[in-house]
């Protein structure tokens, strides 16, 4: 499986935007970009997904490389409620299957 | 709705005992699957299904057994345990379409478990 390498940990100040990186050098032509994030003491949660574009949805916004090799993942205006662990993972849609591999995340600090 | 559930919370057991984790979803989703989290790791996949009667063994499958015998619930079962599975559990389930399809994945609360 392709692998993801994203910072261990990041801070940002309220109210300002937050760029997370994530580099997959290896990827593939079928995999997929996802992110999910895990606030304390929850169930990771869905943030977005992308192929090529660009992506948009409420609570992000997905920057991916024009050769794939990196991607970003924007929070537009960070809130305290944003601050958990941020998980990039790569998933090949050939085999038709559901697995999430998951490494050990960027830890988002959000500062008052 | 009220999504994936798990049951209990938290739980200690001994060495050696066994026990069931509970997961239900009310989405009528195919996809369903166990992962563990160790302190300062990410989740580890332990079994998934892709359907009724359907499963597969994951990233760290010993010392765990799954079957789905219906849409809604993936039991994992815990045959004797030990202190190294000390951990949180988390279930999962999404649909489960043709290649190509991308639909997210819904996770339960988590159940936090002690082995001594």
């Amino acid at each position: 499986d392709a692998k993801t390498t994203q910072p261990n940990s990041m801070e940002s100040n309220e109210e300002e935007p937050v760029h997370l990186p994530c580099n997959h050098s290896t990827i593939s032509g079928t995999d997929y970009i996802h992110w999910y994030r895990q606030l304390p003491s929850q169930g990771p949660e869905y943030v977005i997904h992308g192929l090529t574009s660009n992506v948009n949805n409420r609570m992000a916004s997905l920057a991916i490389a024009e050769d794939r090799k990196s991607s970003t993942l924007i929070l537009h205006r960070a809130t305290l409620r944003d601050a958990a662990v941020y998980y990039c993972i790569l998933r090949d849609l050939n085999f038709g299957n559901e697995k999430l591999t998951f490494g050990t995340g960027t830890r988002l600090t959000i500062i008052p | 709705n009220a999504g994936v559930t798990q049951t209990p919370k938290f739980q200690v057991l001994k060495t050696g005992q066994s026990m069931t984790l509970q997961c239900a979803q009310d989405m009528n989703h195919e996809y369903m699957s166990w992962y563990r989290q160790d302190p300062g790791m990410g989740l580890r996949l332990i079994h998934y299904s892709v359907g009724a009667g359907i499963t597969d063994q994951g990233e760290v499958p010993n010392g765990y057994n799954v079957s789905r015998s219906t849409t809604e619930d993936f039991p994992l079962r815990l045959l004797s345990a030990a202190p190294s599975q000390t951990s949180v559990y988390f279930c999962a389930s999404s649909y489960s379409g043709l290649a190509g399809a991308v639909y997210e994945q819904y996770f339960g609360p988590g159940t936090r478990l002690t082995v001594t």
